[in-house]
């Protein structure tokens, strides 16, 4: 049974760049969110997809940033011209249903440093 | 109101001890309390959760203990082992509200032996 998966593990950009991060969610699983943790901070919610649609965005910052979860294929976060503020963990998370009737099951992450 | 805060922020524990995590919210429509452990390079794994219909929740060394009223639930772990150095997190979420869960901060334990 694969968990979450997520790639790359690691990214550097340089400013200016544009990072695409890429989340597998388990099998079967239709819920997709995206965290983002920065040092010695906790998981920041980012965006709640289930396939093709946008639930909950409400953690995206309005420009720059743009979150998918197509039909077929992974889940892919988008960030256009990247800043060195973007350098963080991002966290890829799916679960079967709605939290609270299903665990919700982490990936182990994207570093990306912005350079 | 979407808040939830955790404390201490970093926490030594003998191995063998107690070690206790506190969580505050202030959201009365949060109806599921996860706590997750977090190793180094590694994701969050959900470790144990709770919901506001019961006041303490046990699996193994690990403990929840809730209190609606308070708005406050914390993580007892028994017996605390090395191996249990990691950062947990609680959170909290809302099923009416999309189920998205809301963190804190966390709190880096660390076992000495």
């Amino acid at each position: 049974n694969a968990g979450v998966m997520q790639n790359p593990r690691h990214l550097v950009r340089r400013r200016g760049q544009e990072a695409r991060l890429r989340c597998s969610p388990v099998k079967g699983h239709s819920h997709v969110y995206w965290y983002r943790q920065l040092p010695e901070e906790g998981l920041k919610f980012m965006v709640y997809l289930q396939k093709e649609n946008i639930i909950d965005e409400s953690g995206m910052p309005k420009e720059r940033f743009s979150a998918e979860f197509p039909k077929e294929g992974p889940s892919i976060l988008r960030i256009q011209q990247v800043v060195r503020g973007d350098s963080a963990a991002y966290f890829c998370a799916s679960s079967p249903l709605i939290p609270g009737d299903s665990p919700l099951h982490f990936g182990n992450g994207t570093r990306l440093t912005v350079t | 109101q979407q808040q939830v805060k955790q404390s201490p922020q970093s926490l030594i524990v003998q191995k063998g001890g107690i070690s206790i995590i506190n969580c505050a919210y202030e959201n009365t429509a949060f109806d599921y309390f996860p706590w997750y452990q977090q190793f180094p390079g590694k994701g969050p794994a959900l470790l144990i959760a709770i919901r506001p219909d019961v006041s303490e929740k046990k699996e193994g060394r690990f403990t929840i203990s809730f209190n609606k009223s308070a708005k406050q639930f914390s993580l007892h772990i028994m017996d605390s082992q090395p191996g249990d150095s990691a950062t947990y997190f609680c959170a909290a979420s809302s099923y009416n509200q999309g189920g998205k869960l809301i963190f804190g901060q966390g709190t880096e334990l660390s076992v000495k032996p």
